[in-house]
């Protein structure tokens, strides 16, 4: 199994530029997490989804945040207009329900 | 509402000394707990976790943790550090068959010294 893959794994913008980032979790993981790393505040849940639903958006930072999931092979994570605050490293996980989450290797934002 | 707190943001051991890595849990249900680890660059990997059963729990590379009700806690162990075992360590808890996704901690940074 490939794991969690992310894509891109670097990602360097200028401010008011959309972002989307992309997400393919583990073939038959039913639930789906994005969580975001930084030195202030360390890992932060986002949002995260069962059977392509979103259950908890609580974590989104705000309207400029959106994430979608159209597949249960597929999710993205969108940024529009990014921040320099926005600067992060954002982690998608996936599970089978059993609470182990699968990490991917995280997709490093900067926001110039 | 659950939440994690790992005493020690740095710990410094030698190599061969041993592990100990602090955490404390609130949670209003029974909880899950796990370690993580991260190495630089990396995603977080499972070292471990607690769901129900046996309280003291094995995981990867000769870690293990205590769960340990009357404390609200879940520190990680191991006997001998290796160089190697330099990373970040993350607890974290989740509500078990409820809330699904996981509460982390700030994490620990392990240093081994040589």
């Amino acid at each position: 199994d490939a794991g969690v893959i992310q894509s891109p794994r670097h990602e360097v913008t200028e401010m008011g530029q959309e972002v989307t980032l992309r997400c393919k979790p583990i073939s038959g993981h039913d639930y789906l997490f994005w969580y975001r790393q930084t030195m202030m505040r360390g890992l932060e849940l986002l949002i995260y989804f069962n059977n392509n639903v979103p259950i908890d958006d609580s974590g989104m930072p705000e309207d400029r945040f959106s994430a979608k999931m159209p597949n249960a092979s597929f999710s993205t994570l969108k940024i529009q207009p990014s921040e320099p605050r926005d600067s992060a490293v954002y982690f998608c996980a996936s599970s089978a329900g059993a609470n182990v989450l699968t990490f991917g290797a995280g997709s490093r934002l900067t926001v110039l | 509402a659950q939440s994690v707190t790992q005493l020690g943001s740095h710990v410094s051991v030698s190599e061969g000394a041993l592990v100990l890595l602090r955490c404390n849990y609130s949670s209003s249900v029974p909880p899950y707990l796990f370690w993580y680890v991260q190495y630089p660059n990396q995603g977080l990997q499972l070292l471990l976790k607690y769901t129900t059963g046996a309280t003291l729990v094995k995981g990867i590379n000769g870690f293990e943790a205590e769960f340990k009700k009357s404390e609200t806690s879940f520190h990680l162990t191991k006997p001998s550090a290796h160089m190697s075992d330099a990373a970040e360590y993350f607890c974290a808890v989740s509500e078990g068959t409820g809330r699904r996704a996981l509460t982390f901690g700030s994490g620990t940074r392990l240093q081994v010294q040589p």
